[in-house]
């Protein structure tokens, strides 16, 4: 697609529960990053995918946070047993091979309640 | 750990002012920094990107400086309009193979007409 697609772009959830986050990077973007941006706060990096290597899960905050990605398409950010501190809104975004500009997405703002 | 600090946190401006808005980070290792612009609900949307071995970038009315040394850097914002509202971040790459990101907390530029 023309830019980086966040779905949803709100979600409510009662605390304890479940939530999955979707990513639609640009068609071609080697690289997707998770960003956490909690509310007064900047932005925080959760977790790093290029191609098929490893991920970079250095700044994923606890083990309840989780990410997935296939190849160089969708990726689903995933929190488990949500907590009222997760609440921030989260971005995406994605970025060309040795290019350093990113594109980022709309993001989700999730609201645990 | 590479920390951005931006000031002020807040500003109000009528229109038609010219205005500064500041950048400093801790680690002078960098490969690049950039000025994003974040509206309500809205990603990030890439203003300037500064290369390390570079002093300033321009575009239209923004002019970005930048003084690796000292670690500072400066969002120059000529004949402010309304529609520069909106939150400024600053973020600074670290060099090597994740092109991670720092950011700021962001400045929340308010221009009245």
């Amino acid at each position: 697609g023309a830019g980086v697609s966040q779905s949803p772009s709100n979600k409510v959830t009662e605390k304890g529960k479940d939530v999955e986050l979707r990513c639609d990077p640009i068609s071609g973007h080697t690289a997707l990053y998770w960003y956490r941006q909690r509310l007064g706060q900047g932005l925080e990096f959760l977790i790093y995918f290029q191609g098929n290597s490893a991920p970079d899960k250095s700044g994923l905050p606890s083990d309840r946070f989780s990410a997935e990605r296939t190849g160089e398409s969708v990726s689903t950010l995933t929190i488990q047993r949500t907590q009222q501190e997760d609440s921030a809104v989260y971005l995406c975004a994605s970025r060309n091979g040795g290019n350093p500009g990113y594109t980022f997405g709309s993001g989700t703002r999730l609201t645990v309640v | 750990k590479q920390e951005v600090t931006q000031i002020p946190a807040a500003l109000s401006v009528p229109e038609g002012e010219n205005l500064v808005l500041n950048c400093s980070f801790t680690d002078s290792a960098i490969y690049n920094l950039q000025w994003f612009r974040q509206d309500p609900g809205k990603g990030l949307t890439s203003l300037l990107l500064i290369q390390s071995s570079q002093r300033e970038q321009t575009s239209g009315r923004l002019n970005a400086s930048l003084d690796k040394s000292s670690g500072r850097s400066t969002l120059y914002i000529a004949a402010s309009q309304p529609g520069d509202s909106a939150t400024y971040l600053c973020a600074v790459l670290r060099g090597g193979s994740n092109y991670k990101l720092t950011f700021g907390k962001g400045t929340l530029l308010t221009v009245n007409p």
